[in-house]
């Protein structure tokens, strides 16, 4: 596709359960991000992806989330046993290599009930 | 740690004025700046990219300045639009291909 696209747009889970948000960054775009956004906050920094290299992980809130990136394509962001502090709006970017602009997806907004 | 402050945080200006919304940031050791829009229930798009040696970039009716060693930068709209509306962030990186790191943004009305 022409852009960054994440599925699905919107998620409602309940306490405890698992879920799983996907990212289809831009064709041969190396580098993929994570981000959250929660209500009236900024940005906040999850994971990075480059490449072949080892993921920096450095972002991530606890050891319920993790997130993987299949043939330096698409990625998964899953988060286990969610909790009410999860909902948040969960964005992806992706960028051609380690220098240019930054392109984001729409969002996958996570509800936790 | 870098810190990333944006003033105003909101702004409601009349249709047809100039403005200026501001970035500031605590590291000045940045490889880029990143400005972007974020409209209601949206994704952030793209606006401009100032890498750390150049001074300003312009597209259209915006233009983007650096000032790096003090640590500022600037978004100038000219001729505001009601489609301007949105919330405006900035995002430094220290390093290539390192994380971006975002202000909490201005949200911006434009009144026709």
């Amino acid at each position: 596709g022409a852009g960054v696209s994440q599925s699905p747009s919107n998620k409602v889970t309940e306490k405890g359960k698992d879920v799983e948000l996907r990212c289809d960054p831009i064709s041969g775009h190396t580098a993929l991000y994570w981000y959250r956004q929660s209500l009236g906050q900024g940005l906040e920094f999850l994971i990075y992806f480059q490449g072949n290299s080892a993921p920096d992980k450095s972002g991530l809130p606890s050891d319920r989330f993790s997130a993987e990136r299949t043939g330096g394509s698409v990625s998964t962001l899953t988060i286990q046993r969610t909790q009410q502090e999860d909902s948040a709006v969960y964005l992806c970017a992706s960028r051609l290599d380690r220098v240019g602009e930054a392109f984001f997806g729409q969002g996958t907004r996570l509800t936790v009930v | 740690k870098q810190e990333v402050t944006q003033i105003p945080a909101a702004l409601s200006v009349p249709e047809g004025e100039n403005l200026v919304l501001n970035c500031s940031f605590t590291d000045s050791a940045i490889y880029n700046l990143q400005w972007f829009r974020q409209d209601p229930g949206k994704g952030l798009t793209s606006l401009l990219l100032i890498q750390s040696s150049q001074r300003e970039q312009t597209s259209g009716r915006l233009n983007a300045s650096l000032d790096k060693s003090s640590g500022r930068s600037t978004l100038y709209i000219a001729a505001s639009q009601p489609g301007d509306s949105a919330t405006y962030l900035c995002a430094v990186e220290k390093s290539s291909g390192d994380k971006l790191t975002f202000g909490t943004g201005t949200r911006l009305a434009v009144r026709p």
